[in-house]
């Protein structure tokens, strides 16, 4: 079956800080690939989509970039963290034919 | 402007009666819709769908129903049980947008009380 983690789980970072947060899915090949945010009050919004490697798509321009460096590993990365990075960051994969996807548990990045 | 609409962002419910989640979208090119739920601290759980092409989908204790002359869909529970007790988010698809794009609503917290 498939799986899909992301780490790390929290974490606490202060501005102007660099970040690095790491999904990986197990049990499927060429998946789809997502990384979403969940700011406080707010839904899920998407941030960068990646259908194979080293394919990435942006939808919402900001200071954060993403890499697909292999077939099932996504990269959230940040130079310099803002105060409005802070949220709870979603990984999420999908099988090509599949309008279904699915989430990883998520990590709650908190800048100070 | 929000494409995807959960006007309830709270709804309490006593434990065997229904649930009724309701969600509304402005784009008529939506072709298919999803539910999930979703736990403090974790990702949310894909819970059921519907194509545009059908106006009810059932599974077990939830079932969606979609108008689309009226932009609308719902998600019931019935019967609620305290382990319900969720956010749950409304998601929308568009063919021809972003690979696999899907609009979320903000969703509507569930609280079922026992």
């Amino acid at each position: 079956s498939q799986t899909i983690h992301q780490w790390p789980a929290t974490l606490v970072q202060p501005v102007g800080s660099p970040l690095s947060l790491e999904c990986t899915v197990e049990g499927t090949s060429n998946p789809n690939l997502y990384w979403y945010r969940q700011a406080a009050g707010r839904g899920l919004q998407l941030l960068f989509y990646s259908v194979g490697i080293g394919q990435i798509s942006s939808e919402v321009p900001q200071n954060l970039s993403a890499s697909r460096p292999q077939d099932r590993q996504f990269i959230l990365s940040s130079k310099k963290l803002l105060l409005s990075d802070s949220g709870f960051y979603l990984c999420a994969w999908t099988e090509d034919s599949s309008y279904e996807q699915y989430f990883g548990p998520g990590t709650r990045l908190t800048v100070t | 402007d929000q494409q995807v609409k959960q006007n309830s962002p709270s709804l309490s419910v006593q434990e065997g009666r229904i649930s009724i989640l309701n969600c509304d979208y402005t784009n008529s090119m939506f072709d298919y819709f999803l539910w999930y739920k979703k736990y403090p601290a974790e990702g949310p759980t894909f819970l059921i769908s519907i194509s545009s092409i059908k106006d009810k989908n059932e599974d077990g204790r939830f079932t969606v129903f979609l108008n689309k002359s009226a932009k609308h869909l719902s998600l019931h529970i019935v019967p609620s049980q305290p382990g319900d007790s969720a956010v749950y988010f409304c998601a929308a698809i568009s063919p021809g947008g972003s690979q696999g794009n899907l609009i979320f609503g903000k969703g509507t917290k569930l609280s079922v009380k026992p």
